[in-house]
């Protein structure tokens, strides 16, 4: 069974850090891209971040570039999200969920971790 | 880019049939047989419906449905049960590993 536990999440203040991990387990992590996807509250879905199964290869929506940083580390079939400077409107649950297709469509998701920025 | 653009809600009693939209542009669904229909039930993660415009993940009942025609795409339910209802977001593929999603219709089952 494909299971994506997401942890990390808590409470930060504006300009702040934060690390988010994605435990895969259920499938051979390493030949498959990922997503990092962000739901803020009572709103709609977002993709932050991708990046593909050897993670060589990384993709940011642009109001993360330069301040979110997608990595794996597929020894340990783990997606990891190093999130900084972070803002109010970063403010949201995040879903690491399992890439699928020529799209990278997200075939499996996390049940997510909530990232609150606040002072 | 922008959101796509999908109504806020819609709603139909067990058995009809509903349909929800898609609006994107050239640059998005029209541009990519690569829409995607998420489901997500209140405080659950999002689960696939269809992909590829009109394809079904094994699961997926065949009362699910999708489309496309020109910039719009639709999911379409039929036979609606009490358990469809949830909120629907569609998501296409903008070229350059960038990916644009709907704002989310709330389907409510009367």
């Amino acid at each position: 069974e494909v299971q994506l536990v997401e942890s990390g999440g808590g409470l930060v203040q504006p300009g702040g850090s934060l690390r988010l991990s994605c435990a895969a387990s259920g499938f051979t992590f390493s030949n498959y891209a990922m997503h990092w996807a962000r739901q803020a509250p009572g709103r709609g879905l977002e993709y932050v971040s991708a990046i593909n199964s050897n993670g060589d290869s990384t993709y940011y929506t642009n109001s993360v570039k330069g301040r979110f940083t997608i990595s794996r580390d597929n020894s340990k079939n783990t997606l990891y999200l190093q999130m900084g400077s972070l803002r109010a409107e970063d403010m949201a649950v995040y879903y690491c969920a399992r890439v699928r297709g020529s799209a990278w469509y997200s075939d499996y998701w996390g049940q997510g971790t909530l990232v609150t920025v606040s002072s | 880019q922008s959101a796509l653009t999908q109504p806020r809600s819609v709603s139909g009693s067990p058995g009809q049939s509903v349909t929800i939209s898609c609006t994107g542009t050239s640059s998005d669904v029209g541009s990519y047989n690569y829409v995607s229909w998420y489901q997500q039930h209140p405080g659950k993660a999002p689960k696939l419906m269809i992909y590829d415009v009109s394809k079904r993940p094994s699961g997926v009942p065949d009362r699910f449905s999708g489309s496309k025609s020109g910039n719009t795409a639709s999911l379409t339910i039929s036979g609606l049960q009490a358990e469809d209802e949830a909120d629907y977001y569609c998501c296409s593929y903008a070229g350059s590993y960038t990916w644009v999603f709907g704002g989310g219709t709330k389907l409510t089952v009367l």
